[in-house]
């Protein structure tokens, strides 16, 4: 069965930093390119960065470039989210999801908040 | 950037009627569209990928159609698991992938 649970959300100061983890577990992990996608409370799902299978390539969305990088680690299965400079509108709810042979997301954690706010 | 549009922003529907979700993108996206459905505190479910086709484990009474700048996404009988905010995500535009702003599909 495959499952992504994200972890490292939580309360930061405006212009902080926090690092999200995703979980990975039930298939290919380094197979696979792999998403992050944000949500607001009470509003539409934000994409936001997407990695290759090795980490070799990435690429982020202009609302974070810059701020946040997307990195991974295929001997832990883990996909990482390290978010600088944090702004009161990246709060949101972070889900990994990862990318089906397919091109689309398949598969997505159950999500992760992070509130930015002093 | 491609910018995708979704109407209506709430539909009012009885169980075991049909429902009718439109997305329109600024510009073609050629068949490279999804849609996905999410239930509060609930993570999005991938339904149809590349505009018509079913993902896995998708009941029937969903379909998917269009092309180009048009899409339409179909339920044909609502079940009472169906009432929930609908996304089109289009990736054309790669690497960039957007969302569009949602459809609610609501109790009337």
């Amino acid at each position: 069965e495959v499952q992504l649970v994200e972890s490292g959300g939580g309360l930061v100061q405006p212009g902080g930093s926090l690092r999200l983890s995703c979980a990975a577990s039930g298939f290919t992990f380094s197979s696979s390119w792999m998403h992050w996608v944000r949500q607001a409370p009470g509003k539409g799902l934000v994409w936001v960065s997407r990695i290759n299978t090795d980490g070799s390539n990435t690429n982020n969305a202009d609302s974070v470039k810059g701020r946040f990088t997307i990195s991974r680690d295929n001997a832990k299965n883990t996909l990482f989210l390290q978010m600088n400079s944090l702004r009161a509108e990246d709060t949101a709810v972070y889900y990994c999801a990862r990318e089906s042979a397919t091109g689309y997301n398949d598969y997505w954690g159950q999500g992760t908040l992070v509130t930015v706010s002093s | 950037e491609i910018v995708l549009t979704q109407s209506p922003a709430t539909l009012s529907l009885s169980p075991g009627e049909r429902a009718t979700l439109s997305c329109r993108a600024s510009q073609s996206v050629s068949n490279s569209l999804a849609w996905y459905q999410q239930k509060p505190g609930q993570a999005p479910r991938l339904l149809i990928y590349d505009a018509s086709n079913r993902a896995t484990g998708i009941p029937a009474r969903f379909s998917g159609s269009g092309s180009g700048t048009d899409f339409t996404l179909t339920i044909s009988s609502l079940e009472p698991e169906d009432f929930a905010v609908y996304y089109c995500q289009q990736r054309s535009n790669w690497p960039l992938f957007t969302f569009g702003p949602g459809t609610k599909v609501d109790f009337k």
